[in-house]
């Protein structure tokens, strides 16, 4: 990706409700769409990624759906728990033959209380 | 399956000294790639490496900065003659052959220049 705009934070929530993180991006071309979690202390871990348009990722409860019309990737959970307490990071690809170059967000804190 | 280390997790130098920032990919990985995290911004694409090539280093620093992926042993980031603008967390990330843009990131080694 050329650029990403990601959600602002931090985000606080209570357990049990509902996440929106959005993520909007430009490039060239339509590259695989990533969404990457980092707890407290670690490396960045893989969460879900879609490849092509209206393709939707999936993992642990998380969900996105590649957006090619309005370009992006928004991160969704029905209820979180405090365990999903972790920086996220949107991050497309760059497309073409440099899918492998991620582009990544600044990244969005949440916090989930109990 | 051991995921993909770094070390040191931590690294302080003066201005003026080199840093040596090693990564080991995960086992069966033959693709590497750096990036740089600056405070409050979010990860950038330095270089990717096979082994005993660089592929693609569109986003490391003309000067200074170098890395290599040698046949044996780990990659190695190498900042010479450091300053404190060079402070930051480096991540390195590797890929299976036949998923580049899938990437398992390492811990990181946190670069702290006095």
């Amino acid at each position: 990706g050329d650029s990403v705009t990601q959600m602002e934070g931090p985000v606080t929530l209570s357990e049990e409700a509902f996440l929106t993180i959005n993520c909007t991006y430009t490039a060239t071309g339509y590259p695989s769409l990533f969404w990457y979690v980092q707890y407290p202390g670690e490396g960045l871990q893989l969460l879900l990624k879609a490849t092509k348009a209206d393709d939707k990722g999936s993992n642990k409860g998380f969900e996105a759906t590649y957006r090619k019309e309005t370009t992006s990737f928004h991160l969704e959970k029905g209820s979180v728990q405090v365990s999903d307490s972790a920086v996220y990071f949107c991050a497309p690809g760059g497309g073409g033959g440099s899918n492998y170059k991620l582009t990544f967000g600044k990244g969005t804190l949440l916090t989930v209380n109990p | 399956n051991a995921g993909v280390m770094q070390n040191p997790r931590h690294l302080v130098r003066r201005r003026g000294q080199e840093a040596r920032l090693r990564c080991s990919p995960m086992k069966g990985h033959s693709h590497v790639y750096w990036y740089r995290q600056l405070p409050e911004e979010g990860l950038k694409f330095m270089v990717y490496l096979q082994k005993e090539n660089i592929i693609d280093e569109s986003g490391m620093p003309k000067e200074r900065f170098s890395a290599e992926f040698p046949k044996e042993g780990p990659s190695i980031l190498r900042i010479q003659q450091v300053v404190r603008g060079d402070s930051a967390a480096y991540f390195c990330a590797s890929s299976p052959i036949r998923e580049l843009e899938t990437q398992y990131f390492g811990p990181g080694t946190r670069l702290l220049v006095l």
